[in-house]
């Protein structure tokens, strides 16, 4: 079955500078892959997911990711973080059926001003 | 707007109740989800259903009962034999049944215990 590990808990970063967050994930075959953010007592948002094609994706709110099969890597990164970012972000990979997906642990962003 | 429609927002449970969480959504997914959340952790599976009258256990369905009698309605009761009800309950659905189905997630549901 497949599994994803973010490795950090929590990342602090001051607002305008750049944002790299760490998906690790393990599966046998080529993954679906997906980040989602959740704000304080909401639900997952989608913000971007790999299928196929160009490993490096674009998604809503100025955030893309790379796919690095070699590193079973899909770090989700950001140019620029505004305020507004501060939100838990989980990275998740689907298998064959979309029951198994499974969630990353989650990691808390925290954005300084 | 589509979307799903989680209801209450907040929920408290008296020892020996059973409560049900309501899930709707508009969007004319064929398959819904029911996830628990606690702190620390990502998101598991409780129940699945990808079409209406039937449904799949997921990775920790002991406690909980769900039914799906209607394409956009997917309850969740939380019985009494949840020894451990309090978390953040996530609903969610998917247009295909594919691992490259995206979920969409309604705003959940907190639970706590009275």
């Amino acid at each position: 079955a497949q599994s994803v590990t973010q490795p950090d808990i929590h990342i602090t970063v001051s607002e305008g500078a750049s944002l790299e967050l760490r998906c690790n994930y393990s599966y046998g075959a080529t993954p679906y892959l997906f980040w989602y953010v959740q704000s304080p007592g909401q639900g997952l948002q989608l913000l971007l997911k790999y299928f196929s094609g160009d490993t490096l994706v674009q998604g809503i709110k100025g955030f893309e990711a790379e796919f690095k099969r070699s590193q079973s890597s899909f770090n989700l990164r950001k140019p620029s973080v505004h305020w507004s970012d501060a939100a838990e972000y989980f990275c998740a990979v689907g298998g064959y059926n979309n029951n198994d997906m499974r969630f990353g642990a989650g990691t808390r962003l925290t954005v300084k001003p | 707007d589509g979307g799903i429609t989680q209801s209450p927002k907040y929920l408290f449970r008296k020892e020996g109740q059973n409560v049900t969480l309501s899930c709707e959504q508009n969007l004319n997914h064929d398959a819904m989800y029911w996830y628990r959340q606690d702190p620390g952790q990502g998101l598991r599976l409780i129940y699945y259903s990808q079409i209406v009258n039937d449904f799949q256990k997921g990775d920790i369905a002991e406690g909980y009962s769900v039914s799906r009698e209607k394409k956009e309605s997917f309850p969740l009761t939380v019985t009494s034999a949840q020894k451990n009800p309090t978390a953040f309950y996530l609903c969610a659905s998917s247009a295909g049944t594919g691992g490259s189905s995206a979920q969409h997630f309604g705003d959940g549901t907190r639970l706590s215990i009275l």
